[in-house]
């Protein structure tokens, strides 16, 4: 699976759009991004995924670039509640890899 | 969220002694997982399971066996503790290891440490 650079940190006011990058500039053309996110003391819950196109569900909205080297989550109104740690990662969907390689994240943190 | 129930939720035990850890699912999913996760390493696989009693090994599996007997639980065992082996545990849950919809919901944890 192809690796991913995030910053190791990041604050965003309550109510603003939290946007968080990911590179991953060596992906292939059969890896998928995929995000999760880790709050303190629990399992990593999922967010989004997606190929190539972005993506929208009830969680945040995942914007990819046009050559798939990078892209963005974004948490439209970010609440204390998204204060966490958020992964990028990018694998193979359907070769039966079931390495999900999760690095080191961003900390997010959601400022009153 | 989705049914996963880790049990138990904090252990001490001591070096030598094994030590069972107990995952189990009320969604019915076939896919199975077990991470630890450490300071400076993310979460680590250990073992996964595809099915009823068809398990494979993670990147990080010595040390440690798993039991998959039924569909609702799996069973991780480190045979002998060690203080190596003192982490977080997370047991994760998928519907396919293949779609392209897949996603994997975690359990929230055990946390183990080994005296």
């Amino acid at each position: 699976d192809a690796k991913t650079t995030q910053p190791p940190s990041m604050d965003c006011a309550e109510g603003r759009a939290a946007n968080l990058p990911c590179n991953h500039s060596t992906i292939s053309g059969n890896e998928y991004v995929y995000w999760y996110r880790q709050i303190h003391s629990q399992g990593p819950q999922y967010i989004i995924h997606g190929l190539k196109n972005n993506e929208t569900n009830e969680m945040a909205s995942l914007i990819i670039t046009e050559d798939r080297k990078s892209s963005t989550l974004i948490l439209p109104h970010a609440t204390l509640r998204d204060t966490a740690v958020y992964y990028c990662i990018v694998r193979v969907v359907g070769a039966g890899s079931y390495q999900l390689t999760f690095g080191k994240g961003t900390k997010l943190s959601v400022i009153p | 969220d989705a049914g996963i129930t880790q049990s138990p939720r904090h252990k001490v035990t001591e070096t030598g002694t094994p030590v069972t850890l107990r995952c189990h699912q009320t969604e019915n999913h076939r896919y199975m997982y077990w991470y630890r996760q450490d300071p400076g390493h993310g979460l680590r696989l250990i073992h996964y399971s595809y099915g009823v009693k068809d398990t494979d090994k993670g990147e990080v599996s010595d040390g440690y066996s798993v039991s998959r007997s039924k569909t609702e639980d799996f069973l991780l065992t480190l045979e002998s503790a060690t203080s190596s082996q003192t982490s977080v545990y997370f047991c994760a849950i998928s519907e396919s290891g293949r779609s392209t919809n897949e996603k994997l919901f975690f359990g929230s944890g055990t946390q183990l440490s080994v005296l």
